[in-house]
């Protein structure tokens, strides 16, 4: 069963227009939400991070929110650039697990000129 | 400061044979887990070791295995392999203690194709 479930395998946004990615969750034992990026032939870098004790962190252009009722996080990009342009995976982890992380299958963002 | 480095970066191998893949993570880093990514499925945990133990277990066969070495270098090997094993097995490290959660370094990944 898939416990992060990104739902959008693409987007495409105009530059300098915002970007939405959503993350659906089902175990509410996740306590820790992470984004990466992934360019291809690279690996996933990290982006941003949000404890369960949030509902919001910022960091720049980028910002994640976090509905625990809903068990829904978002990722907004403000404004999109070209650069932007890669493969975005939400991943949680339920705390005391280490470097084992749940991921989602991924959105393609493509940010157009 | 070097990041996360993996050998080799691709190989083919064939129905049946075995794989060992290698990774050598960040300096002073303990921490060291593997991920596998195919099409559509995203990263899926494999498994991870700290201080030459294995921490955290994925649902995967045990066809699938891996070891740390006392200098944090972590090699996985699979045996057996099948057509549906093709896919890029990424390591990460990580800096933090036992018990934490914290951000993963990712290494570039070996892409693996079994023919």
């Amino acid at each position: 069963d898939q416990q992060v479930k990104q739902n959008s395998p693409s987007l495409s946004v105009q530059e300098g227009r915002i970007s939405i990615l959503n993350c659906d969750y089902t175990n509410s034992m996740f306590d820790y939400f992470l984004w990466y990026k992934k360019y291809p032939a690279e690996g996933p870098t990290f982006l941003i991070s949000i404890s369960s004790i949030k509902d919001k962190n910022e960091d720049g252009r980028f910002t994640v929110f976090l509905n625990k009722s809903a068990k829904h996080l978002s990722l907004h990009i403000v404004p999109s650039q070209p650069g932007d342009s890669a493969v975005y995976f939400c991943a949680a982890s339920d705390g005391n697990k280490g470097g084992k992380l749940i991921f989602g299958q991924g959105t393609e963002l493509s940010v157009k000129p | 400061k070097a990041g996360v480095t993996q050998t080799p970066r691709y190989l083919i191998k064939t129905r049946g044979q075995q794989v060992t893949l290698s990774c050598s993570p960040i300096s002073g880093h303990r921490s060291v887990s593997w991920y596998q990514q195919t099409p559509g499925q995203g990263l899926q945990f494999l498994f991870e070791y700290f201080s030459e133990t294995q921490r955290n277990k994925g649902n995967f066969p045990g066809r699938f295995s891996g070891r740390q070495f006392s200098n944090s270098r972590s090699e996985m090997n699979v045996s057996t392999l099948e057509l549906g094993d093709s896919a890029l097995y990424l390591c990460a490290s990580s800096p933090q203690p036992e018990g934490a959660t914290g951000e993963l370094f990712f290494g570039e990944g070996s892409r693996l194709t079994v023919l």
